[in-house]
C-alpha cells in the first residue's frame, strides 16, 4: 500500500463550489504539506503542519484552508472554488531531518469549470 | 527574482546521452541540495541529495553542487527511455521551522 494517499486522484468541480482534499499517510511523520503544481511555476507551497497543533501559512494560501485531523491526515479545502485553483495538488511527509526529505502522494487533479 | 531558477526544458536527447540538467540560486544559506524526479501523473520522489559543495555519485547519477557560484547540477550517464521525467531540484537549509524550496522543473525525454 501507498505510503502517502490522497482523494480524490481527479475532481471537476464549478465555481464556487467548496471542495475538500483528503491526505492520509502510513509513514509515521509530523510534518504534511500541500503544494499545488502548475506548468512553469513548479511546485508551490500552500499550507504545512509540522504536528497536530501547528499550522502555518505557505506562499500561497489566500483562498485555501487546512485541518489536521491527527498525525496521519492532512486535509486541504478550498471555500470558494475559482478557475485559476484549477492544478494539481500534493500532499507530502517529512520527518523533520535535516534534510527534511519529503515524500509525496500521487496527486489530486482539480479542475474548476 | 525567484530563490531557485530552473530551465524548463523540455530537453530531448537520444538514447545513451550524457544528460546535464541544471538550477542555479541567490540563497547562500541554502546547504542541502535535492534532485527529485516525477513520472507524469506521478508525484515527485526523491533521487539524489548532496550537503554542501561537492560531488555525489549514485549509479548513472551524479549530483554536483558549487556553492561558489550557487550552481547546482545534476548528470545521467548512459540515458535510458526509463529516465523520461520531469527533474525538480530543491534545496533548503536546516533549522527547526526551514522549509524545502523547489525549482520549476526541467521535462526531460530520451529518444529510444
Amino acid at each position: 500500500d501507498a505510503d502517502v494517499t490522497q482523494t480524490p486522484r481527479n475532481r471537476i468541480t464549478k465555481t464556487g463550489k467548496r471542495i475538500m482534499l483528503e491526505c492520509s499517510q502510513t509513514k509515521g511523520h509530523d510534518r504534511m504539506y500541500w503544494y499545488r503544481q502548475d506548468p512553469g511555476l513548479g511546485l508551490r507551497l500552500i499550507y504545512y503542519s509540522f504536528d497536530v497543533k501547528d499550522i502555518n501559512k505557505g506562499e500561497i494560501s489566500d483562498g485555501y484552508s487546512v485541518s489536521r485531523q491527527a498525525q496521519a491526515k492532512f486535509s486541504l479545502s478550498l471555500e470558494s472554488a475559482i478557475p485559476n485553483q484549477t492544478a494539481l495538488y500534493f500532499c507530502a511527509t517529512s520527518e523533520g531531518a535535516e534534510t527534511d526529505t519529503q515524500y509525496f502522494g500521487p496527486g489530486t487533479r482539480l479542475t474548476v469549470l | 527574482q525567484k530563490e531557485v531558477e530552473q530551465d524548463p526544458g523540455p530537453l530531448s536527447v537520444p538514447e545513451g546521452a550524457i544528460v546535464s540538467l541544471n538550477c542555479t540560486y541567490s540563497n547562500s544559506a541554502f546547504q542541502y541540495f535535492m534532485w527529485y524526479r516525477q513520472y507524469s501523473r506521478k508525484g515527485p520522489e526523491l533521487l539524489m541529495y548532496t550537503y554542501s559543495s561537492g560531488n555525489k555519485e549514485d549509479g548513472r547519477f551524479t549530483a554536483q553542487v558549487d556553492k561558489s557560484s550557487k550552481y547546482i547540477s545534476l548528470f545521467i550517464r548512459d540515458s535510458q527511455p526509463s529516465d523520461s521525467a520531469t527533474y525538480l531540484c530543491a534545496m533548503t537549509y536546516y533549522s527547526s521551522a526551514s522549509k524545502i524550496i523547489f525549482g520549476s522543473g526541467t521535462r526531460l525525454s530520451i529518444r529510444p
